[in-house]
């Protein structure tokens, strides 16, 4: 079965400091995609990023960076500089591909202080 | 282009009341996503359509809980009877295909059930 663990409940910074979410996944299957998706506090999910399982590169959008290791089945998500705006619950989400479905994690609330 | 659109926003009512929910997916993606999240609980998973045709409805609860899809472009979620504990946001998603993963989701209907 499929599982999505972020271990971090609540992380609280100050702007302009780097922070980074945690997510560790298990999966039994070899191909998976994996995703971030943001919740801010208006409640819209909104995607971040896809990566599938063969694509280990990391990637760098802006002040956003992910690191996919399948060595140690974790996908974690660093913003660098970090703003006000960036607040929000950010959710890490796993899908086989013989599901078309997203199992995600409990979501880790992030408040960035000015 | 519109996103997923739900109705209602929100929704008050009391306990044995009927609650239906409604979405309109993005045109032309042919899989439709019914989530609940809770504080409890997470993001869950209650039902999934492809082409109109329900795939996945274990995650949907109870009997009290069923799902439409007459046509492509409308779903409906039924809640009948309603308990307090159905209090929940639930999300309505929709994706280009099976095993893209890339969900889109609705702005949420939240539904508080006295």
């Amino acid at each position: 079965a499929q599982k999505v663990t972020q271990a971090q409940t609540e992380i609280s910074v100050v702007e302009k400091e780097d922070v980074t979410l945690d997510c560790v996944y298990e999966t039994r299957d070899t191909t998976y995609y994996l995703f971030w998706y943001k919740q801010p506090p208006s409640g819209e999910l909104v995607f971040l990023i896809r990566r599938n399982s063969f694509d280990e590169q990391n990637e760098i959008s802006g002040r956003y960076s992910w690191n996919f290791q399948k060595s140690t089945s974790s996908f974690n998500f660093t913003i660098t500089a970090s703003q006000v705006v960036d607040s929000a619950v950010y959710f890490c989400a796993l899908s086989e591909l013989r599901y078309s479905t997203l199992t995600f994690g409990k979501g880790t609330m992030l408040l960035v202080s000015p | 282009d519109a996103g997923v659109i739900q109705s209602p926003r929100h929704e008050v009512t009391e306990m044995g009341q009927e609650v239906t929910l409604r979405c309109k997916p993005i045109s032309g993606h042919n899989s439709l996503f019914w989530y609940r999240q809770t504080m409890m609980r997470g993001l869950e998973l209650l039902i999934y359509f492809n082409n109109n045709v329900p795939i996945d409805d274990s995650g949907m609860p109870e009997d009290r809980f069923s799902a439409k899809m007459p046509n492509a472009s409308f779903s409906t979620l039924k809640i009948q009877p309603s308990e307090p504990r159905d209090s929940a946001v639930y999300f309505c998603a929709s994706s280009s295909g099976p095993n893209t993963g890339e969900l889109f989701f609705g702005e949420g209907s939240r539904l508080t059930v006295l």
